[in-house]
């Protein structure tokens, strides 16, 4: 069975400073995807990771994938507020599509 | 990008009545949707698989009789929740992948039942 861990469960940031969360998946996907969700809302697509060593960056939010570690993490710098929200990591379940989730990081950052 | 509509975005319905979600892929053709549930501060969870034009497939655990999907044409999924009852409170997001594999997610349905 396909798991997908992922930790913190919780992150209180500093506005300002630097965190990173990590996502840990058991099967050999070579594609993971990184999802936002505010409260009461669907999931906007922050990332998708198709390769080993693949990086992304958007803004203060940068991802990478290790595939042989089976690993993958969102670096957060500089912390702001905006970024406060709940952070999933999804890995294909399958070829057709359906997904794997992270139980979920909520990030809460403070002033 | 591509545009997964969902409606409604929210639905407050009486126990024992039903209730249905559709999923609409509106600049694309979808043959596979996928139906997710999520609870309060949860993960979600894989429902089922709506195939177009077959039956769907269902996540172990999932009642299908409870939780009639039907994918009718290319574009469109419902989800009929029969017989709702309190528990069945949930946060439902549809899903459905474009022709390059970027998946789309519906914007939410919030299901009450009184």
């Amino acid at each position: 069975e396909l798991k997908v861990e992922q930790n913190p469960l919780f992150l209180s940031m500093q506005e300002g400073k630097n965190y990173t969360i990590y996502c840990n998946y058991s099967t050999t996907s070579d594609r993971l995807y990184w999802y936002r969700q505010d409260p009461g809302k669907s999931l906007e697509s922050l990332f998708v990771l198709l390769s080993n060593g693949a990086v992304k960056q958007e803004g203060r939010l940068m991802a990478s994938l290790d595939t042989k570690a089976r690993l993958s993490t969102l670096h957060i710098t500089a912390a702001v507020h905006d970024l406060s929200a709940t952070y999933f990591c999804a890995v294909d379940a399958d070829s057709w599509g359906k997904f794997q989730f992270g139980a979920g990081t909520q990030v809460v950052v403070t002033p | 990008g591509a545009v997964v509509s969902q409606h409604p975005s929210r639905v407050i319905c009486k126990s024992g009545t039903s209730v249905k979600i559709e999923c609409r892929s509106l600049d694309f053709q979808a043959t596979t949707m996928f139906w997710y549930r999520q609870f309060p501060k949860q993960s979600l969870m894989l429902m089922a698989t709506s195939n177009e034009g077959s039956k769907a497939t269902y996540e172990q655990g999932v009642e299908k009789d409870k939780f009639l999907i039907n994918h009718a044409s290319l574009t469109l999924s419902t989800l009929t929740v029969t017989s709702a009852h309190p528990e069945d409170s949930s946060f439902y997001i549809c899903s459905a992948r474009d022709g390059t594999g970027e998946a789309f997610f519906g914007q939410g349905t919030r299901l009450t039942v009184v």
